[in-house]
């Protein structure tokens, strides 16, 4: 089945990293996807990898896969006040868009 | 390039009633899936078209269809409303490539509140 999830909050201070956790159950997952969703707005795609990637880094964002645990993360790094946001883990299984999302991580970030 | 537009932006119906919500994609993608956000329940896939065809759909009652055009703008429409309707309607649209990873562009919804 699928089930992917969350951590429901995470508090830092400005210019710390931060780190955002995320499992999900099935290992057929091909891509898995981290998305920012910001007060009365859409969802804005952050990043994405691959299934068979262990890592990705894209400017201040790092990925980390790690497949057999099945647990994914995103690193923030030097982590701004504009970063605060909802953000969301989810998974593609098959072909076509239907993604199975995580119930999101409310980040606050502390000036 | 102008985003992924939904109309109207908020809504607000009775139970019994019937409404639709649409969604225009970005010029030139030609899939278009919809998700319900809901305090409770999250993020839940609805369906998603393709070239005017329902190429998949989630796990949502009867009451719950979606339509494409040729022109790839969607509509969805939800029959007999339902208090546990109320909820945030996103549109997202892509090229519709189903052999590679494909961007997902999210609209701002349509936020429905059924009383």
């Amino acid at each position: 089945g699928e089930d992917v999830e969350q951590s429901l909050f995470l508090s830092v201070r400005e210019g710390d990293s931060s780190v955002i956790n995320c499992t999900y159950t099935d290992s057929s997952s091909t891509y898995l996807y981290w998305y920012k969703q910001e007060p009365g707005a859409g969802l804005q795609l952050l990043t994405y990898i691959f299934s068979n990637m262990d890592m990705k880094q894209d400017q201040r964002l790092t990925v980390l896969l790690n497949k057999k645990d099945k647990h994914l993360s995103l690193r923030i790094a030097d982590t701004q006040t504009g970063d605060s946001a909802i953000y969301f883990c989810a998974e593609r299984l098959s072909a076509g868009n239907m993604l199975t999302f995580g119930g999101g991580t409310r980040l606050m970030v502390k000036p | 390039k102008a985003g992924v537009t939904q109309t109207p932006r908020y809504l607000i119906k009775t139970r019994g009633q019937q409404v639709t919500l649409s969604c225009s994609p970005i010029s030139g993608h030609r899939s278009v899936s919809w998700y319900q956000q809901t305090p409770g329940q999250g993020l839940q896939f609805l369906f998603e078209y393709f070239s005017e065809t329902q190429r998949n759909k989630g796990n949502f009652p009867g009451r719950f269809s979606g339509r494409q055009f040729s022109n790839s703008r969607s509509e969805m429409n939800v029959s007999t409303l339902e208090l546990g309707d109320s909820a945030l309607y996103l549109c997202a649209s892509s090229l519709g490539v189903t052999d590679r990873n494909e961007k997902l562009f999210f609209g701002s919804g349509t936020q429905l509140s059924v009383l």
